[in-house]
């Protein structure tokens, strides 16, 4: 079954906590990226990879972090740098300079 | 800066009846120009795309038209149904030699029974 996973679904956060949110894809895609969208708006680009071991900020980088160890893998850190992280985070993986497909999205709500 | 603007915010349309879709780009760099529909709760699907170098494009009952020298785009969908139901994000690549896309606000599209 191909496509793209992120985890967990639902997740929470305490103030002053960082959360890890996964991102995983098997479409063998050498893009991949973190978007932000709030209630009733547009997607933001958090950071995205063009190419395993390198990355780059998007238009809202500050309060999060990234890795690309792996080919399939970008997982997203929420750092308590982020001060309003409450939102839906969706992932999505291209090949090169071609069409994202998006997954299923974090809704991450901080308590 | 490079920025895309979409029209409407929200539309409602009698089931059966068309619904369109415009939106606006900036950055004249821009070739590829892809649609999403995105339900409640989930992640946005692709459901069309266009490149620079063709002016219409259709899947069935969905469609979509480019002007290079407006730099405007838009989604047509005939015979809406109750499924069409959804918020529809235009974006528009960045410039070229990036992985960027500028996206859209989007539109809730509301079909009525």
């Amino acid at each position: 079954d191909g496509g793209i996973t992120q985890s967990p679904k639902y997740l929470f956060r305490k103030e002053g906590q960082n959360v890890t949110l996964s991102c995983e894809q098997n479409l063998n895609h050498d893009a991949m990226y973190w978007y932000r969208q709030d209630p009733g708006q547009g997607l933001r680009l958090i950071y995205y990879s063009q190419i395993v071991n390198d990355f780059q900020k998007g238009d809202i980088a500050e309060g999060y972090s990234v890795s690309r160890e792996k080919k399939e893998s970008f997982p997203l850190t929420v750092t308590s740098a982020q001060k309003n992280p409450t939102a839906f985070y969706l992932c999505a993986s291209s090949p090169q300079q071609d069409t994202q497909y998006f997954g299923p999205g974090t809704r991450l709500t901080v308590l | 800066g490079e920025n895309v603007e979409q029209h409407p915010s929200t539309l409602s349309v009698q089931e059966g009846d068309s619904a369109v879709i415009k939106c606006t780009y900036s950055d004249s760099a821009s070739n590829y120009f892809p649609w999403y529909k995105q339900e409640l709760g989930k992640g946005p699907q692709l459901i069309i795309d266009i490149r620079s170098n063709v002016g219409e494009k259709k899947d069935q009952r969905i469609a979509v038209t480019l002007n290079k020298t407006a730099k405007h785009f838009s989604l047509h969908i005939t015979e809406t149904q109750p499924e069409d139901s959804a918020v529809y994000f235009c974006a528009a690549s960045a410039t070229s030699g990036t992985y960027k896309y500028i996206f859209g606000t989007g539109t809730r599209l509301k079909v009525l029974a």
